[in-house]
């Protein structure tokens, strides 16, 4: 089992570029998210699905997007890089369709705007 | 609304000192779920334990314990004995039945010096 990988684990864009980062589990969990991390705030969410074919926004979703077509991928679009999008991006995945189970994190996605 | 406060932004504690970091939420679903992460310095997050809004017993894992006190709404993790590979960056968490979404505290980094 690897889990929960994400790619990269780092990235440099320049305002105004776009990119996709990767997220994918097999554990067929049905719940998966994305999360920034910023200095004292602790996680953010951004996008949350409850299953293939269903996503919705978390509390920070302006400026991503994001898509679940299959059950193990759930990948982040950044449509047009910022320097504020400057962050350590976090995907993770639960059992179930819900919030009831604990999270299972990836390794983190360390993302740089200049 | 749902909310998760960790008062406690950093700690220092000598090492083999006992502490306890301290979690208070606020939700008004009857059914709720709270979380407990470890983040260390490596960056990964690692979950250290999940507990029911009908369950207040308490836990003890180890050196680990949990105080969960719905009086108070408090989640408290108390580490005793601690050692320096306890330093790390600690998250509360909760999420409430049916709303899809966790929501995490702003985090308490611990320092145990040697």
């Amino acid at each position: 089992n690897a889990g929960v990988t994400q790619t990269p684990k780092f990235q440099v864009l320049k305002t105004g570029q776009s990119m996709t980062l990767q997220c994918a589990q097999d554990m067929n969990h049905e719940y998966m998210s994305w999360y920034r991390q910023d200095p004292g705030m602790g996680l953010r969410l951004i996008h949350y699905s409850v299953g293939a074919g269903i996503t919705d926004q978390g509390e920070v979703p302006n400026g991503y997007n994001v898509s679940r077509s299959t059950t193990e991928d759930f990948p982040l679009r950044l449509l047009s890089a910022a320097p504020s999008q400057t962050s350590v991006y976090f995907c993770a995945s639960s059992w179930g369709g819900s919030t009831n189970y604990e999270q299972y994190f990836g390794p983190g996605t360390r993302l740089t705007v200049t | 609304a749902q909310k998760v406060t960790q008062a406690q932004t950093e700690i220092s504690v000598v090492e083999k000192e006992d502490v306890t970091l301290d979690c208070v939420y606020e939700t008004r679903d009857t059914t709720y779920y709270l979380f407990w992460y470890k983040q260390p310095p490596s960056g990964e997050l690692v979950f250290l334990i999940r507990r029911n809004s009908f369950d207040e017993q308490n836990e003890i894992s180890g050196r680990y314990s949990w105080n969960f006190q719905k009086s108070t709404s408090s989640f408290n993790f108390t580490i005793t004995a601690s050692q320096v590979v306890d330093s790390a960056v600690y998250f509360c968490a909760l999420s409430g039945s049916g709303t899809y979404k966790y929501i995490f505290g702003t985090g308490t980094r611990l320092k145990v010096l040697a």
